[in-house]
Formats: C-alpha cells, structure tokens, sequence
C-alpha cells in the first residue's frame, strides 16, 4: 500500500492535556501534509511540511518530520474538545499528482 | 471556504443502475480529485484531473469513470453500480500539483443496494 499509517488508531485524553499522533510512510516524499475530519464532514488542511524541513508550528500545531525515519508527529497542545475529530496525514510522494492519505487517528477529549 | 459542492449529499441505488456525481468548483483550481472513504482504508484516490479533459487513474479506479468538460466541473460516473461502491465519495480540488493543499467538498453519500 503507498498509505501512511497513523498511531495510534485512537486516542483519549482531558481537556486540557496535549495530544500526539505519528504518521509513518514508505516513499520518498515532497511534502506530508495533516487533514482533520469532524464527524460527518470533509477534512480540513490544518498544516503542510515540506521535505526539507523538520519542524512546523500553527497555532497550537506542532509537526516534526523526520525523513530518514520516514515519519511525522502532529502534537496538539492544550486540547480542546472542539479538537475531538480523525486526524489524516497525507503524503505527496515524489514524481505524483496526488496525496496518499493514511487510515487516520480518532482523537476524542473530554471536557 | 472554498467553493467546492457535491451532489448529490445522499443516494441510495440499487446494483447494476448508473449513477454520476457532481463535482462543482468556483474557485478556478486546475485539479479536481475523486476520493473514496471507507472504514479501515481511509482516503483512496479513484480518478483526478489536471485540466479540462485531461484526467488520469487513482488507486481504485476499476468500476468508475470521469469526465472533465468544464474547469468548474467533474463528473464522477459508476456505469453499473455494486454493492462494493457503497462508499463516501468526496471531490477535492487544488491549486496547485504535486501536490499543495486540497480543499475539500462536504462529500457524497451512496449506498447500492
């Protein structure tokens, strides 16, 4: 499969806590960017990182990527939850036209 | 948000009939993709488009095909529906390849009975 795989399949955490999720692929990459998808509703781009670099901020958005490793993290800090949704990470492999989306991390937080 | 909209939201089908899903983008991007989402699989690309008539195959094109006449429109059409296309279908569009950001439609419903 050229999907990215996400970890965990879910995750649940208190408001408040931060949230981690990695997305590891298989394919040398142009960019990997994160979609978030609330129930019921198309995905939102939240944040695109390119190759060559290792670390993006947005907000309360911190992605690491790590090309050797073939991986990234997506961190939200001090969660919401408003933040509770699945969260997709998406490859841009090289040389394609397309994004490969992996299966995705349901986060749910509680108030 | 972008002016992506799908129609229809819902339908429900029975196996062997056609059906074609509508894709309408006001932005003006150059490509349009048809993605599939189901339990397990995530998001798998069927068809996608890089200009007006020029289209290419996804991942899991086999049962689909697509149509492009219009920058603002793309077509998504299932000769003879089967139960195996019980799916959400969402289009999404880009400004730019390789590619940048895709902006999402609110995504598409079918059920085949």
């Amino acid at each position: 499969s050229q999907q990215g795989e996400e970890d965990p399949q879910a995750l649940s955490i208190q408001e408040g806590e931060n949230a981690t999720m990695n997305c590891s692929y298989k394919t040398s990459i142009n960019n990997l960017q994160w979609y978030r998808q609330n129930s019921g509703r198309g995905l939102v781009h939240l944040i695109l990182i390119r190759s060559n670099e290792r670390e993006k901020h947005s907000g309360r958005l911190r992605v690491t990527l790590d090309t050797s490793k073939k991986s990234s993290s997506l961190l939200i800090t001090a969660s919401r939850a408003a933040d509770t949704a699945s969260y997709f990470c998406a490859t841009a492999q090289t040389g394609a036209n397309n994004l490969f989306f992996g299966t995705g991390t349901r986060l749910t937080v509680i108030p | 948000d972008a002016g992506i909209t799908q129609s229809p939201r819902h339908k429900v089908t029975e196996t062997g009939t056609p059906v074609t899903l509508r894709c309408h983008q006001t932005e003006n991007h150059r490509y349009m993709y048809w993605y599939r989402q189901d339990p397990g699989h995530g998001l798998r690309l069927i068809h996608y488009s890089y200009g007006v008539k020029d289209t290419d195959k996804g991942e899991v094109s086999d049962g689909y095909s697509v149509s492009r006449s219009k920058t603002e429109d793309f077509l998504l059409t299932l000769e003879s529906a089967t139960s195996s296309q019980t799916s959400v279908y969402f289009c999404a569009i880009s400004e730019t390849g390789s590619p940048g950001e895709l902006f999402f439609g609110e995504g598409s419903r079918l059920t085949v009975l």
